[in-house]
């Protein structure tokens, strides 16, 4: 069965502090892996998208990584800053299927002063 | 370059009723994509279109349907509303069809309470 997972559902940290959330997914064949960042009632805006063969890609302070063959992507960010308050959603997006798309629950995360 | 914008952006309903929305993508672009975002559910896929032509769809009852026009705006029905139905509707516009590695811009969504 396809599916993606988070880790962990919330998380709390200090401005300053660097932080990594975790995305396993078991979607099959694998085309891309997408890390959205939504802040609270808007929509979500990308951050990094990666294909199998990429398995490292930066946006400023955000790094995202994919293990193709663990099936695992993280997002690490540095010095984190009271702006980075968000739900961090990962996306796997599958090469076949009319339905291709399986998205992660989110990871909450919370910069606190 | 204006953004993906949707109409409206709070709607409140009753159950039994239809409704439907809006989103006029960023210029230029003609791949559309519908979401539905609950608390409980999350993000989940309902459609995209391209060219006016249906490219993928998730599993979503009948109920829910969409189009494309050929300008790329793109309109989403629900039918016979449920109480389950209430959510944050987001459309998500890309240059090419979101099943290529493409970023897709979303919109600020449109939030429907069904009463």
């Amino acid at each position: 069965k396809n599916q993606v997972e988070q880790s962990p559902q919330s998380l709390i940290i200090l401005e300053g502090k660097n932080c990594t959330l975790q995305c396993n997914y078991t979607v099959s064949p694998f085309s891309n892996l997408r890390w959205y960042k939504q802040d609270t009632g808007r929509g979500p805006v990308s951050l990094t998208i990666m294909t199998f063969s990429e398995n490292t890609k930066s946006n400023g302070r955000y790094t995202a990584t994919l293990d193709a063959d663990t099936k695992q992507s993280s997002l690490h960010i540095t010095a984190s800053q009271l702006s980075d308050s968000a739900s961090y959603i990962c996306v796997v997006t599958a090469l076949t299927g009319a339905n291709n798309l399986f998205f992660g629950t989110g990871t909450r995360l919370t910069v606190i002063p | 370059k204006a953004g993906v914008t949707q109409t409206p952006r709070y709607l409140i309903k009753t159950r039994g009723q239809q409704v439907t929305l809006s989103c006029s993508p960023i210029s230029g672009h003609r791949s559309v994509s519908w979401y539905q975002q609950t608390p409980g559910q999350g993000l989940q896929f309902l459609f995209e279109y391209f060219s006016e032509t249906q490219r993928n769809k998730g599993n979503f009852p009948g109920r829910f349907s969409g189009r494309q026009f050929s300008n790329s705006r793109s309109e989403m029905n629900v039918s016979t509303l449920e109480l389950g139905d209430s959510a944050l509707y987001l459309c998500a516009s890309s240059p090419m069809s979101g099943g290529a590695v493409d970023t897709q811009y979303f919109g600020p969504g449109t939030r429907l309470t069904v009463l």
